[in-house]
């Protein structure tokens, strides 16, 4: 079964940008519909939706972080990326990468499924 | 945005109970709502979609219901396994999907 994986540094400084990539096993990123997603979960917090692509290279983000964020995709490496620039210490979380189920052809449902086992991140000099 | 809150947000119970979480969304978002199950140190993982429906091998004690602005998860018999923190989400504003606060269920 697909299962995905995230890998990146751990540790970033203030107003650098974090980058991660979602490598995916299992199944190809190119199949059609999916979307591939990128989620954050801040210590102790809920559940935060970042972004997501299309295998066609087409995204759309979280409206509250639209102005950092670009997620992009290597079909051919099976991976998709994610970079958030100007980070402060708000944007420590564990980051997941998830795919985005869709089901149905007239107002379909997403959910995600599966998802990373995620990766911390910590904002810090 | 579709704001999603969760009650209780944190629940004690005993093995063999009957469990309910309630998710209220502050709009109408018909069916388009998610359950997952997140253990500590691990991602989420989908039990309902759609409201109802049962991601295949989540146990048969696990259901869904709801649709409108109300839903509920029930539990029918807890395990040890079970407990954890639960999350609905919605996808009726796809792709601006949000999740409830959590719902942490804990051994009485």
């Amino acid at each position: 079964q697909v299962q995905l994986q995230e890998s990146g540094p751990g540790l970033v400084k203030p107003s650098q940008t974090l980058s991660l990539t979602c490598t995916v096993s299992g199944g190809s990123i190119s199949s059609g519909g999916y979307y591939w997603s990128w989620i954050r979960q801040h210590p102790g917090k809920g559940l935060e939706w970042i972004g997501y692509i299309y295998n066609s290279g087409s995204t759309d983000y979280s409206p509250s972080l639209k102005s950092r964020v670009s997620i992009s995709v290597d079909t051919s490496k099976n991976q998709f990326s994610l970079k958030l620039s100007s980070v402060t210490a708000a944007d420590t979380a564990v980051y997941y990468c998830a795919r985005v189920y869709v089901w149905g052809s007239y107002r379909p449902v997403h959910w995600f499924d599966p998802w990373g086992q995620g990766t911390l991140v910590t904002v810090s000099s | 945005d579709v704001q999603m809150t969760q009650s209780p947000s944190s629940l004690s119970a005993s093995v063999g109970d009957r469990v309910t979480i309630t998710c209220r969304a502050s709009q109408s978002i018909s069916r388009f709502l998610n359950w997952y199950q997140q253990k500590p140190g691990k991602a989420p993982k989908l039990l309902i979609y759609a409201a109802s429906s049962l991601q295949s091998g989540v146990p048969s004690r696990f259901s869904g219901s709801g649709s409108g602005t109300d839903f509920t998860l029930t539990i029918s018999r807890l395990q040890p396994e079970d407990f954890a923190t639960y999350y609905c989400q919605q996808s009726f504003s796809a792709p601006l999907y949000t999740f409830g606060q959590g719902t942490k269920l804990e051994i009485k």
